[in-house]
């Protein structure tokens, strides 16, 4: 199973990129990097996927690297909206049994 | 609208008492999914469910139960066997197995 370490806290000024780091160092080829994000007392919010190529939809941009070791999640225009914990997983299969296993993810603040 | 939906939002357990935790989904998805979060921590698996009828173990199950008679439909009974049931308990659902997984606004459940 891929550990994924990302920074326990951020700071980003309102209105800049926030660009939030995910270190996957033992990730296997058929695991996918997913981005969720939490904000206080709220479900989950699925943000994007990714297995190699970089992505890109309406809310973020994952880039990924190479070698498949490391990924960043970029909010292009920070709001502070934004401002939650961010969790970077490698989805885990086994036997059937595909279960989310978030870490402690990082808090990103938006500053005004 | 299609989502996800759980109730009540706020719920309250007396010792020795049995609560069940509603989970509904309008989005025709085949998976549905219980997570436990405790606060500062990330999500741990309860039970999942494939398919109708058919429902799977996760990682703590022991003092909760399920049931998945419709594939709508997937509540979870928090018994009084669960020694530590104050959490915040997340509902997922995913259109297959290994597919991105959609969660719910949450419930959180305190003990009186």
């Amino acid at each position: 199973d891929a550990k994924t370490t990302q920074p326990p806290s951020m700071d980003c000024a309102e209105g800049r990129a926030a660009n939030l780091p995910c270190n996957h160092s033992t990730i296997s080829g058929n695991e996918y990097v997913y981005w969720y994000r939490q904000i206080h007392s709220q479900g989950p919010q699925y943000i994007i996927h990714g297995l190699k190529n970089n992505e890109t939809n309406e809310m973020a941009s994952l880039i990924i690297t190479e070698d498949r070791k490391s990924s960043t999640l970029i909010l292009p225009h920070a709001t502070l909206r934004d401002t939650a914990v961010y969790y970077c997983i490698a989805l885990i299969s086994n036997f059937g049994n595909e279960k989310l296993t978030f870490g402690t993810g990082t808090r990103l603040t938006i500053i005004p | 609208d299609g989502g996800i939906t759980q109730s009540p939002k706020y719920l309250f357990r007396k010792e020795g008492q049995n609560v069940t935790l509603s989970c509904e989904q309008n989005l025709n998805h085949d998976a549905m999914y219980w997570y436990r979060q405790d606060p500062g921590q990330g999500l741990r698996l309860i039970y999942y469910s494939q398919i109708v009828n058919d429902f799977q173990k996760g990682d703590i199950a022991e003092g909760y139960s399920v049931s998945r008679e419709k594939k709508e439909s997937f509540p979870l009974t928090v018994t009084s066997a669960q020694k530590n049931p104050t959490a915040f308990y997340l509902c997922a659902s995913s259109i297959a197995r290994q597919e991105t997984q959609y969660f719910g606004p949450g419930t959180r459940l305190l003990v009186l």
